[in-house]
Formats: C-alpha cells, structure tokens, sequence
C-alpha cells in the first residue's frame, strides 16, 4: 500500500487515559506527519518527525518513528475530551533524487472519543 | 492571522453546471495542493502546485482543472460536475515542496452535486 494504515481504527477511552495510535507503511519515507479532523473540519497539523528521527514531543503529544519496522506511533497522554477527533499519519516520500514534491499520503484515520 | 481560506465552504449544484472552489494563502507559500475526503477512502489528492505557473496532477485529477497565476490563489474547477463528485475538498499549502514542509488545510468545501 502506498499509503499508511491507522490501527485501530477507532478508540475511545475515558479522559484522564493514554491514547496510543499506530501508524504502518510500505514504502521509504523522508518523514511522516500527524494530523488531527475535528468532524468535518480543516486538518490540522500535530508533529512531523523525520526518517532520521526516532522519537518527538510537543506538549501531551510523543511520537515514535521505527524506519526499521515501518511504523510510527502517537501517544496522547492525560486525554481530554477537547481530544476527539480523527487522527491521520501522512507520509511524506521522496523521488529517487530526493525531491518530496511536498507529496503527502494520508492515511484513512484513526477516530479517537474522549468520554468525559 | 496566517491561514487558508476557501469559498464557498458549502455548495449544491446540478450534474453539468460548471463551478469553481477558490482556495487563498496568506503565508507566501510555494506550495498548494487539492484535496478530497470520502468516507472509508481518505484524503486523496487531485492535484498540486508547487509554484506560480507549475502545477501537476495528482492520485484523482480526473474531472478537475486548476490554475495558478498568483502565488496567493489556487482555484479549483470542475468544468462538468458529477454526482460522484460530491465530495469534502480541502485546499492545503506548505512552504516548499522540496524538503516535506508542514501542510496547513482551509476550513474545506462541501460539495453535494445532484
């Protein structure tokens, strides 16, 4: 697949709790993206962590990156339920030169639920 | 406020009846790009730009036009609409398309073609 696959596919978890989502794919990378839907809404960009990076954080938000195995993960802790919401990872690839052509593939999401 | 915006955010229209979403930048990018969103498909791109004058197709372009003639703007046209474009369609822009920059999506058109 030249696209990533989310898994689970949905989750839903009481405020307070961790949110791990996970993140796989087929194909050589130069980064992948996590973005964040709320229903019907623009997307909006969460981290981008890079081929040569194993791990990130922004605030609540830690990403994994294993080249290795092909996935990535999202981890949200102390949810809220502001966190609702559909959860993307989009692969940024490269040609053979090395040019993204700012190309992302998305993957089909991840829809989180926070119950308060 | 950087953003995107797009316009209309919501359209029905008839099979045939030309139309075009108009997707605007104000953060000097160089990079803008269509997309549509389905249920149980995702986010599929129809078409990108990596500059002023420079744009390409992209997974789903079949139907579409586009045009880019200003930096700022990157309308999106349907000459002929079908009902199987009725669709969820987010204009995006980044930086540069040459090192995988960070994408930032207008608020999306809803598009119901009868």
């Amino acid at each position: 697949s030249q696209q990533g696959e989310e898994d689970p596919q949905a989750l839903s978890i009481q405020e307070g709790e961790n949110a791990t989502m996970n993140c796989s794919y087929k194909t050589s990378i130069n980064n992948l993206q996590w973005y964040r839907q709320n229903s019907g809404r623009g997307l909006v960009h969460l981290i981008l962590i890079r081929s040569n990076e194993r791990e990130k954080h922004s605030g609540r938000l830690r990403v994994t990156l294993d080249t290795s195995k092909k996935s990535s993960s999202l981890l949200i802790t102390a949810s809220r339920a502001a966190d609702t919401a559909s959860y993307f990872c989009a692969l940024g690839k490269t040609d053979a030169g090395g040019t993204s052509y700012g190309k992302l593939t998305f993957g089909q999401g991840t829809i989180l639920t926070v119950h308060p | 406020e950087a953003q995107v915006t797009q316009n209309p955010r919501y359209l029905i229209t008839v099979t045939g009846k030309k139309l075009t979403v108009t997707c605007s930048q104000n953060m000097n990018h160089e990079y803008m790009s269509w997309y549509r969103q389905d249920p149980g498909l995702g986010l599929r791109q129809i078409y990108y730009s990596m500059n002023v004058e420079v744009t390409d197709k992209g997974d789903v372009p079949e139907g579409y036009k586009v045009s880019r003639k200003e930096k700022r703007n990157f309308p999106l046209i349907l000459e002929s609409p079908s009902p199987n474009q009725t669709s969820l369609y987010f204009c995006a822009s980044s930086l540069s398309y040459r090192f995988g920059e960070t994408q930032y999506f207008g608020p999306g058109t809803r598009l119901l073609v009868l």
